[in-house]
């Protein structure tokens, strides 16, 4: 099972918005709209952000979408602050019932 | 509050078995939820190991090509993931999780494994 593709770094300048894409075979998305994506913050525990392609947990800010389209997620970081420097995991739920990742996008604030 | 701590030992020996526990609180795991395992090996990306539930069925990666057995403690609120047969491509940070439906909804902050001799 491949890794799902990422780009491996996205910048911004603070207040822009950025999208992370993350790319797959039609086969990794499955029947599920399962996308979902984590953000590994230096220092911290890895924390979910978004869950099933477009929902956010509790306590996420409304800055972060998700959206996915094809055999291609996004996920979209609004009015980019510093603290949202880190590195983000797509993850999806594949049709062969495995978990696959994505290979990472670090996102740096300008 | 969920949350989930992992321990275990730093340094396993090659082709010994890599022992870990990941430690629960904030909700019981008598009843409910799905409990897994993710590692991340130095400089890649992340590869999930496997899950097990409150009633102890498991699932695991195939990549893992039956080295990896989980367990689950509901007395004591832990689960553990035990892997064998270890080589340095095991080297890695281990992370534990509580599932959501088709996500890793709460993770532990993660426990650097490293398989030297």
């Amino acid at each position: 099972q491949s890794a799902l593709t990422q780009p491996a770094s996205v910048s911004g300048s603070p207040g822009q918005s950025i999208t992370l894409s993350c790319t797959g075979a039609s086969s990794d998305f499955g029947t599920y709209d399962s996308v979902s994506w984590y953000q590994f913050h230096p220092g911290k525990g890895p924390q979910l952000i978004i869950f099933d392609v477009n929902d956010r947990p509790s306590g996420v800010p409304d800055r972060f979408s998700g959206s996915k389209s094809g055999n291609t997620a996004s996920l979209t970081i609004s009015g980019l602050q510093s603290d949202d420097e880190a590195v983000y995991f797509c993850s999806s739920y594949t049709s062969s019932s495995v978990y696959v990742f994505g290979t990472g996008t670090m996102v740096s604030v300008l | 509050q969920v949350q989930l701590q992992e321990s275990g030992p730093g340094l396993v020996k090659p082709l010994g078995t890599l022992s870990l526990t990941c430690a629960v609180s904030g909700v019981s795991m008598k009843t409910t939820g799905w409990w897994g395992w993710v590692r991340q090996p130095p400089g890649k990306g992340l590869e999930w190991i496997g899950e097990t539930s409150h009633t102890g069925s498991v699932h695991y990666n195939p990549s893992l090509k039956g080295r990896a057995s989980l367990s689950i403690n509901k007395s004591e609120n832990h689960f553990s993931l035990n892997l064998t047969s270890v080589t340095a491509a095991d080297t890695g940070v281990y992370f534990c999780a509580r599932m959501g439906f088709y996500n890793f909804r709460t993770w532990g902050h993660g426990t650097l494994v490293t398989v030297s001799s």
